[in-house]
């Protein structure tokens, strides 16, 4: 069974450029997760979709980040304007929804800003 | 509300030492707990979980933990440190209900000495 799988994997930009990260997760998984994972601390959660609806953004910096998840599978995670404290790591998770309890990781997206 | 604390953001034991990482947690609804470990410049990978029924837990590469309802605590152990455990370990909660969150801890990062 194939991961979740995440792009680019690696990314660098100034500050105040815009950056795009994709995921695609499990196939079948109707839930899927963003989280920011800061160096030294703990994955924070950004957006949680339930099949095309979004269920939680409520931490979702909404002047500077959007989400997507159109057709209720692969998603799209935007920010933009870039600023340096949005160095962090993008994790995408999915998880299977109500039957399912395990909520499975992607190899993140590494995002610097300069 | 939900939250986690992982006591030691650092410990070191030697190889073939006992390995005891603390995690304590607070819900407000019978909780989900989870180990997750990170190896550098990798996604989250479950270690285990526990969910209802028995509370000592098994997972993978000899790691185990017990949950406690009357200390709200989930510690991870490992009987023998092995080199290859040298990570960073998140433990997380969440609620049993549908719209499934996790909430991190800060990590704790595990460094074996030979």
């Amino acid at each position: 069974e194939a991961g979740v799988a995440q792009s680019p994997r690696y990314k660098i930009i100034e500050k105040r450029q815009s950056v795009a990260f994709w995921c695609n997760p499990i196939s079948g998984h109707a839930t899927l997760y963003w989280y920011q994972q800061i160096l030294g601390q703990g994955p924070k959660l950004l957006i949680q979709f339930q099949n095309n609806g979004v269920v939680d953004d409520s931490q979702l910096p909404k002047d500077r980040f959007s989400a997507e998840r159109l057709k209720g599978v692969d998603s799209t995670l935007k920010i933009q304007p870039a600023k340096l404290e949005d160095s962090a790591v993008y994790l995408c998770a999915s998880n299977q929804g109500a039957s399912g309890n395990t909520i499975y990781f992607g190899e993140g997206s590494w995002l610097t800003v300069v | 509300a939900q939250s986690v604390t992982q006591l030691g953001s650092h410990v070191s034991v030697s190889e073939g030492a006992l390995v005891l990482l603390r995690c304590n947690y607070s819900s407000s609804v019978p909780p989900y707990l989870f180990w997750y470990v990170q190896y550098p410049n990798q996604g989250l990978q479950l270690l285990l979980k526990y969910t209802t029924g028995a509370t000592l837990v098994k997972g993978i590469n000899g790691f185990e933990a017990e949950f406690k309802k009357s200390e709200t605590s989930f510690h991870l152990t490992k009987p023998s440190a092995h080199m290859s455990d040298a990570a960073e370990y998140f433990c997380a909660v969440s609620g049993s209900g549908s719209a499934r969150q996790l909430t991190f801890g800060s990590g704790t990062q595990l460094t074996v000495l030979p």
